[in-house]
């Protein structure tokens, strides 16, 4: 059973251009969630989601951040127009459906992105 | 809004015993977590306590008071691969999103 899987491990972007990081959950997991970290800072919230269904972004940027979690497929985390201060490392989480609040999250090993 | 407090920064000799606090305040609350992170990793789930008390397993032991808005993460028996950053992470009331303090490094020296 392979673990959340994200991809890539490493992007490198130049300002202005558009970054799209992947997330496939484990299997049977339902429930996505993406995080930031910057150096040296906790994990930020950005982004929670079912299939198909944003349950809370309240942890987005409202410009140039989307996310999505289509019936098929990875979740996206789409960046536009890139900037400097949008380098970071981002990790997704997936957790199963209808286990209640103590679910534990497992993380994926996260995307670098670095903004040039 | 949630505040959620950790050292920055602890170190500790291979073999001792080393405590990691987390003080937080928030709006309701329905669990801590604590999580390892080693450098370039993803974070692991280590522990989950949502009553009062202490939680051991194996080396590893978690302790959470609700009235004082604290809990602990205790490593016992320190090994090198114990050197991580350790997360405190707080579940508020009717939520499923963990909220993340800035993670504690621990250096484990020999």
């Amino acid at each position: 059973n392979a673990g959340v899987m994200q991809n890539p491990r490493h992007l490198v972007r130049r300002r202005g251009q558009e970054a799209r990081l992947r997330c496939s959950p484990m299997k049977g997991h339902s429930h996505v969630y993406w995080y930031r970290q910057l150096p040296e800072e906790g994990l930020k919230f950005m982004v929670y989601l079912q299939k198909e269904n944003i349950i809370d972004e309240s942890g987005m940027p409202k410009e140039r951040f989307s996310a999505e979690f289509p019936k098929e497929g990875p979740s996206i985390l789409r960046i536009q127009q890139v900037v400097r201060g949008d380098s970071a490392a981002y990790f997704c989480a997936s957790s199963p459906p209808g286990t209640g609040v103590n679910t534990e999250a497992f993380f994926g090993q996260g995307t670098r992105l670095t903004v040039v | 809004g949630q505040n959620i407090d950790q050292p920055t920064e602890m170190t500790a000799t291979e073999g001792a015993i080393v405590q990691i606090n987390c003080t937080y305040q928030t709006s309701g609350f329905n669990g801590l977590f604590w999580y390892q992170q080693h450098a370039g990793e993803a974070p692991t789930f280590l522990s989950y306590n949502v009553l009062d008390g202490l939680e051991e397993k194996g080396r590893f032991s978690s302790f959470l008071s609700r009235s004082k808005g604290y809990s602990y993460l205790l490593l016992k028996e320190l090994q090198m691969k114990d050197s991580a950053s350790y997360l405190c992470a707080v579940l508020k009331g009717g939520s499923y999103i963990p909220t993340f303090g800035r993670g504690t490094s621990l250096i484990v020296h020999p």
